[in-house]
C-alpha cells in the first residue's frame, strides 16, 4: 500500500447499531497513526493518535485498534447516535511531521 | 483555551490578486502545519513550519505560494498572482511538537473568481 486508504467510503447506519470503518496504510516507516472527527463546517476534531503494534484507545463510545505490521487500523464506534455523523479521516505519519490523510468515512445516523 | 484560529474563513479573490490567510495556533504551540483542500479530494499537506523556520515545504507548489511563521505574530499563507485552480479549503494545524496531536482551526475556504 503506497497511500493511506479509508473504507467504506460512506456509510449509513440506525440509531443504536454498532459499526467499524477501516484505514489501510503504508507500514513501511510508520511512526503513528490518527484519527479525526469531522463534522461539516467545523475543525477537524483529533480522536486519537496511535503508535505501538496492538495499541487500542478508547474515549466514551469510541475505540479504535492498530496493526503495525500489516498497516492497518479500525475504527469502532458502539451504539451510534444521531451526533456521531460525520466524516472519520485516518492519518498517517512517517519519519517526517505531516500527516498523510486517507479521504475519510462519511457516517449518516439515522433515527 | 482557544483553539487554533484562521481568518478570515471566507476570502473571494479576482485572478491575479494575492490572498493572504493567517492561522494563530494554540497557546503554547509552536509547531504549525497547513493542509489544503481541493474540491473532491481529501486533505494534501502543503508546508510545517517552527517558529521562523521553514521545516518541511514539500507539499507547497513551486510557485506563487510562500509560508512564513514570524517570532511575533500569526502564520501567514501567502498566495500570489491566484488563478481559479487555487480554489480551496485551506486547513492551519498546530502541536506542542513535532510529533505530538497536531489540532485544526476551522479553515480558510478561498474562491477565486
Amino acid at each position: 500500500i503506497l497511500n493511506v486508504e479509508q473504507s467504506p467510503q460512506s456509510l449509513h447506519v440506525q440509531e443504536g447499531d454498532s459499526t467499524n470503518f477501516t484505514c489501510s496504510f503504508p507500514s513501511s516507516n510508520f511512526y503513528a497513526l490518527h484519527w479525526y472527527r469531522w463534522e461539516t463546517a467545523k475543525s477537524p476534531e483529533a480522536l486519537f493518535v496511535m503508535t505501538l503494534n496492538g495499541d487500542e484507545k478508547k474515549k466514551g463510545r469510541i475505540s479504535a485498534t492498530l496493526n503495525t505490521k500489516e498497516g492497518y487500523s479500525y475504527l469502532y464506534i458502539k451504539g451510534s447516535q444521531p451526533e456521531d455523523s460525520a466524516t472519520y479521516l485516518c492519518a498517517s505519519t512517517g519519519g517526517g511531521n505531516k500527516l498523510t490523510f486517507g479521504t475519510g468515512t462519511q457516517l449518516k445516523v439515522e433515527l | 483555551n482557544a483553539g487554533v484560529m484562521q481568518n478570515p474563513r471566507h476570502l473571494v479573490r479576482r485572478r491575479g490578486q494575492e490572498a493572504r490567510l493567517r492561522c494563530s495556533p494554540m497557546k503554547g504551540h509552536s509547531h504549525v502545519y497547513w493542509y489544503r483542500q481541493l474540491p473532491e479530494e481529501g486533505l494534501k499537506f502543503m508546508v510545517y513550519l517552527q517558529k521562523e523556520n521553514i521545516i518541511d515545504e514539500s507539499g507547497m507548489p513551486k510557485e506563487r505560494f510562500s509560508a512564513e511563521f514570524p517570532k511575533e505574530g500569526p502564520s501567514i499563507l501567502r498566495i500570489q498572482q491566484v488563478v481559479r485552480g487555487d480554489s480551496a479549503a485551506y486547513f492551519c494545524a498546530s502541536s506542542l511538537s513535532g510529533k505530538e496531536t497536531q489540532y485544526f482551526g476551522p479553515g480558510t475556504r478561498l474562491l477565486v473568481l
